[in-house]
């Protein structure tokens, strides 16, 4: 089965600008979650999606937003960027709660 | 709120020495998993323990989990320079099943 692809898989944006990154899961995995990674707060998570439906959020501003296709590919929306917004964004997939996660190469996303 | 740290944060070793990173949570948790991100690159699963006082092998990797089920182990036996990387044990947020809180990770160098 081929992997969990996301793109762009680089990114430079401005602050104030909004981005969008994509999803794609391993086929047949209906749960894709989103994951922020920076070098002081680690792997920190964004929500999950499972069935075009938010299951589960973490703690992050409302500028954080994602949906899920019926397709199981997912999108995150990031608006109004901050300096601190610049992180490598992981989106990982699993076929069930609690089966593991299987990370995309991610999304290096750079605000200046 | 939960918290699953790891020490040591860094450990540099000679290659064929031994190397222990251990995982401790302020919860009980349902199952443990354990990840490894390569520099550059994205968590690869690893391996997964559920019961209490687990102990799984791969090759030269020995997995625990405790039998308390807060804390959990990785033990490498004669590590190689393909052993380097971050290692991040990661559990579910208490009361759910696929909110996943990682863990601060031990970044391993191995040198010849």
């Amino acid at each position: 089965k081929a992997g969990v692809t996301q793109t762009p898989r680089y990114l430079i944006k401005t602050r104030g600008q909004q981005v969008t990154l994509s999803c794609s899961p391993i086929s047949g995995h209906r749960s894709v979650s989103w994951y922020q990674q920076t070098p002081g707060q680690g792997l920190q998570f964004l929500f999950e999606y499972f069935s075009e439906t938010q299951r589960n959020k973490g703690n992050f501003p409302g500028r954080f937003s994602g949906r899920q296709f019926s397709n199981s590919r997912s999108e995150m929306n990031v608006s109004t960027l901050e300096l601190g917004d610049s992180a490598l964004y992981l989106c990982a997939s699993s076929g069930g709660q609690v089966d593991p996660q299987y990370f995309g190469p991610g999304t290096r996303l750079t605000v200046l | 709120g939960q918290q699953v740290m790891q020490i040591p944060q860094y450990q540099h070793v000679q290659e064929g020495e031994d190397f222990t990173t251990y995982c401790n949570s302020s919860t009980t948790l349902s199952n443990i998993q354990w990840y490894k991100q390569r520099p550059g690159g994205h968590p690869v699963f690893l391996i997964q323990l559920v019961k209490s006082g687990e102990v799984k092998k791969q090759k030269r990797l020995t997995f625990q989990f405790g039998e308390a089920k807060k804390n959990s182990s990785l033990h490498i036996t004669a590590t190689q320079t393909t052993d380097v990387g971050t290692y991040f044990c990661a559990g579910p947020i208490t009361g759910t099943a696929s909110k996943l809180t990682f863990g601060t990770g031990t970044r391993l160098q191995v040198t010849l």
